[in-house]
This record gives C-alpha cells, sequence and structure tokens, in this order.
C-alpha cells in the first residue's frame, strides 16, 4: 500500500513553546489530507482536513490558531501546535488520501510539559 | 451530524473461534466506509474500503460487507496475532467539503 510517513515519532517539549509536525505522502500525490488526534483508550478525533494550496477547514471545536495547518505541496503538510499546554498532550495522526483509499502516518507522540 | 457506532466494545476469542464486529453508521453523503487495524502507539492500517451496499472484500481471515445501515467486519478462525483494535470510518462529502468520522472501535482479544 502506499507510504505516508510522519514526523517525529515522538517530541518531548516545553509548555509555551511551538511543535511543528510534518506529514508526507512518499509514493502518492495527496491532494486532501487529515489531521487526527486521539487520547488513550479513544478513537480518533478529526481535527482539520487540508487541501493542497488552500486553508485548512477545522472542525468545530479546534482553535485554528493553536493548531496551524499548512498544506502546502501534493506530499507534504504540517500540524504546528503553538505556544502548547500539558493538555495538549496527545497522539497526532495525519492521514492521506490517496485515491479512493486513506492511509495513515506512524502517529506523533507529544508530551508538553 | 454524522455518527458512527462500533459494537462490541472488546472481544475476546479462542483461537479459532470466528467472529463478527459491527459498525453502524448514520450520515448523508457516503463516499465510502473505511476498515482499519490499529496496534498500540500506532497508527492504524488499512484494511479495506467499501463503496456500496452488497460489496464484500476479503484478506486472509478477514471479510468486510456493506449494507445500507451498518458493516460487518468477519474474522474466520482468527490468530493471537490478530488482537488489535479494529476501527471503521465513514468518508462522506458534502458541498465539496469531505470529512472521515471514526467509530470509537472494537478491541479484540484472541487467546491462543
Amino acid at each position: 500500500g502506499a507510504v505516508v510517513s510522519q514526523h517525529p515519532s515522538r517530541v518531548i517539549c516545553k509548555s509555551g513553546t511551538s511543535v511543528k509536525i510534518e506529514c508526507r505522502s512518499l509514493d502518492f500525490q495527496a491532494t486532501t489530507m487529515f489531521w487526527y488526534r486521539q487520547f488513550p483508550k479513544q478513537s480518533l478525533m478529526l481535527m482539520a482536513t487540508s487541501n493542497e494550496g488552500s486553508k485548512a477547514t477545522y472542525e468545530q471545536g479546534v482553535e485554528k490558531d493553536k493548531f496551524l495547518i499548512n498544506h502546502a505541496s501534493l506530499t507534504l503538510s504540517t500540524l504546528t501546535v503553538t505556544s502548547a499546554h500539558p493538555e495538549d498532550s496527545s497522539f497526532y495522526i495525519c492521514s492521506a488520501r490517496g485515491g479512493q483509499q486513506a492511509f495513515f502516518g506512524q502517529g506523533t507522540r507529544l508530551t508538553v510539559v | 451530524e454524522d455518527q458512527v457506532t462500533q459494537s462490541p466494545e472488546a472481544l475476546r476469542l479462542q483461537e479459532g473461534e470466528s467472529s463478527s464486529l459491527n459498525c453502524s453508521y448514520t450520515v448523508s453523503g457516503l463516499r465510502g466506509l473505511f476498515w482499519y487495524r490499529q496496534d498500540p502507539g500506532k497508527g492504524p492500517e488499512f484494511l479495506f474500503t467499501l463503496y456500496s451496499a452488497g460489496e464484500e472484500k476479503e484478506k486472509e481471515r478477514l471479510k468486510a460487507t456493506l449494507t445500507k445501515k451498518e458493516s460487518f467486519l468477519h474474522i474466520t478462525a482468527p490468530k493471537p496475532e490478530d488482537s488489535a483494535t479494529y476501527l471503521c470510518a465513514v468518508w462522506v462529502t458534502s458541498g465539496g467539503y469531505q470529512k472521515v468520522t471514526f467509530g470509537t472501535g472494537t478491541k479484540l482479544q484472541v487467546i491462543p
């Protein structure tokens, strides 16, 4: 299947700093990428949908200014958690749509201390 | 509002004991339904996409089916390595906007 690479896999940052997570589709062009957040023992919660070259569409309750999404090319989308706080600690996963399927990155475990 | 409900929440099977997982959905503009497998601490691994009622897909011991209101993931003669959380997700489009909504998953444990 298609490969989606997410980096970093783990990151620990201090409260108040910003963290950038990258999501790359390695062998296909992804016009649409999805960003999810997953709390322990819970399902994936869609945060936003991004289309290449346009602004991301955020789900209700997701702060646009806190979770900055950029989808500058057909193979790269980034999620920046700005001014991170401990409550932002979570597992973040990106997904890239390739044709009629959606493939996932490995996820990023963010810990804010 | 789109809703996706999976049952049971957890399932414990003996090795070789076949069973089915259920994914019920209430959505408008269904484009497709995905099944994924997720191991702890990892991203979901794609299994199947189903597009229309009556469609079936198979992969090894897994078979996915779709009706207008639900999907089933049948596991035949499971093995311990099939233990994982199985997620279904609906892909909907509406007015050019697309969205993938996940169910809460079924945690499967297969005992040797």
